[in-house]
């Protein structure tokens, strides 16, 4: 089946430095791919849509210079965490629909922890 | 904006008993998809059942069927003969045209 292989599946970091998170969609093309943030005992909250060769729609609330989202190919999706505090420090998931309103495929997430 | 809401944060079953899981949701629109997901411990999402709205039939998948009732927007889960591993959170979502809504979630716990 369809799978999406986002790495790192744990980072630490440094306040005020930025961590790069990867969404890959490993046997399907994946023209969008949603980010979501999850705190602990929480929903998933999205943040933004990244689109394959355009600007990713952040949701309200959410940085945009904050959070870097590039969706370069049609593989590939990033979500950069730029000058991290922690208070940004959260479960990061990523997912994208294998195919046109197909139930999403999730990535096993990243735990980012800032300190 | 779509909402989800899930009214049971904690749901509790006896082992090999039958729980269902509540959800409503908010939607102008009349083609849309909904999905019932598990999250373990491990977070990893997993796909439960999911039903397209323009489907009467509700779906089943083996343990796990849903009452969806379009005109009340609800989309309820039953889990039947509950098992230890059925343990999780379970979220409801709602998605239409690249728009992905959840709901708060309710954590399902089986009692052996």
């Amino acid at each position: 089946g369809a799978v999406v292989s986002q790495h790192p599946s744990r980072v630490i970091c440094k306040s005020g430095t930025s961590v790069k998170i990867e969404c890959r969609s490993l046997d399907f093309q994946a023209t969008t791919m949603f980010w979501y943030r999850q705190f602990p005992k929480q929903s998933l909250m999205l943040m933004a849509t990244s689109n394959e060769g355009s600007k990713a729609t952040y949701e309200q609330g959410v940085e945009k210079d904050k959070f870097l989202i590039n969706h370069a190919s049609l593989t590939l999706s990033t979500l950069t965490v730029t000058s991290a505090h922690p208070e940004d420090s959260s479960f990061y998931i990523c997912s994208a629909p294998g195919q046109p309103n197909s139930p999403l495929h999730f990535g096993n997430g990243t735990r980012l922890t800032v300190t | 904006a779509q909402t989800v809401t899930q009214s049971q944060p904690e749901m509790s079953v006896q082992e090999a008993e039958t729980v269902t899981l509540s959800c409503t949701y908010d939607t102008s629109e009349s083609d849309y998809y909904l999905f019932w997901y598990k999250q373990p411990p491990s977070r990893q999402m997993i796909l439960v059942i999911r039903q397209e709205a323009y489907k009467q039939q509700n779906a089943t998948e083996n343990r796990f069927s849903v009452n969806f009732q379009k005109a009340a927007k609800s989309f309820s889960l039953k889990i039947s003969d509950s098992q230890l591993g059925d343990a999780a959170m379970y979220f409801c979502a709602y998605y239409n045209n690249n728009d992905m809504r959840f709901g708060a979630g309710t954590r399902l716990t089986v009692k052996p």
